[in-house]
């Protein structure tokens, strides 16, 4: 099956930690991106990538990194510096201007 | 500065009456328009899209409409359908890359049997 695959679905950090959010696609897409989904709020643009070993600052990079070593990965980390990182994290790729989002990974910092 | 704005965060229709769905936005230069559906717990789905040289495009239950003079589109679903129950996001970019692409804050649709 194509898709988008994250990992884990809920994630539990304790505040200081860096964390990494998994996200695989086999959809053969070039582009990728991360979205964070706060409530009361649209999505919004962490970083995203239009090519392997290219990435870029989206709307609210600050406290978060990113790498793209490989075309079916797009890995986020969230560092300490984040300072409101309990969010629902969204990875998408897409193709046409059409975006395909993976299932979310749920971050809490206890 | 939210570009693309939802001013009703739910709303609530009679299973088999029409459902509709608005988003206004404030940059000229989107040219293409998205809906997305979310059911909790998961990533956003593509419904359906418009682009600017069209003011409506239908797919089945749903239909988009685009004013593009008073910066305004909306989502008919018709028949509503239990299963339409979702929290609906509007999207609008430009350009190619969906990195200029940005979305309202969502509307919850119930659907009442």
């Amino acid at each position: 099956d194509g898709g988008i695959t994250q990992s884990p679905k809920y994630l539990f950090r304790k505040e200081g930690q860096n964390v990494t959010l998994s996200c695989e696609q086999n959809l053969n897409h070039d582009a990728m991106y991360w979205y964070r989904q706060d409530p009361g709020q649209g999505l919004r643009l962490i970083y995203y990538s239009q090519i392997v070993n290219d990435f870029q600052k989206g709307d609210i990079a600050e406290g978060y990194s990113v790498s793209r070593e490989k075309k079916e990965s797009f890995p986020l980390t969230v560092t300490s510096a984040q300072k409101n990182p309990t969010a629902f994290y969204l990875c998408a790729s897409s193709v046409n201007n059409e975006q395909f989002f993976g299932p979310g990974t749920r971050l809490t910092v206890l | 500065d939210q570009q693309v704005k939802q001013n009703s965060p739910s709303l609530s229709v009679q299973e088999g009456r029409i459902s509709i769905l608005n988003c206004d936005y404030t940059n000229s230069m989107f040219d293409y328009f998205l809906w997305y559906k979310k059911y909790p717990a998961e990533g956003p789905t593509f419904l359906i899209s418009i682009s600017s040289i069209k003011d409506k495009n239908e797919d089945g239950r749903f239909t988009v409409f685009l004013n593009k003079s008073a910066k305004h589109l909306s989502l008919h679903i018709v028949p509503s359908q239990p299963g339409d129950s979702a929290v609906y996001f509007c999207a609008a970019g430009w350009g190619t890359g969906a990195n200029n692409l940005f979305f309202g804050t969502g509307t919850r649709l119930t659907v009442i049997p």
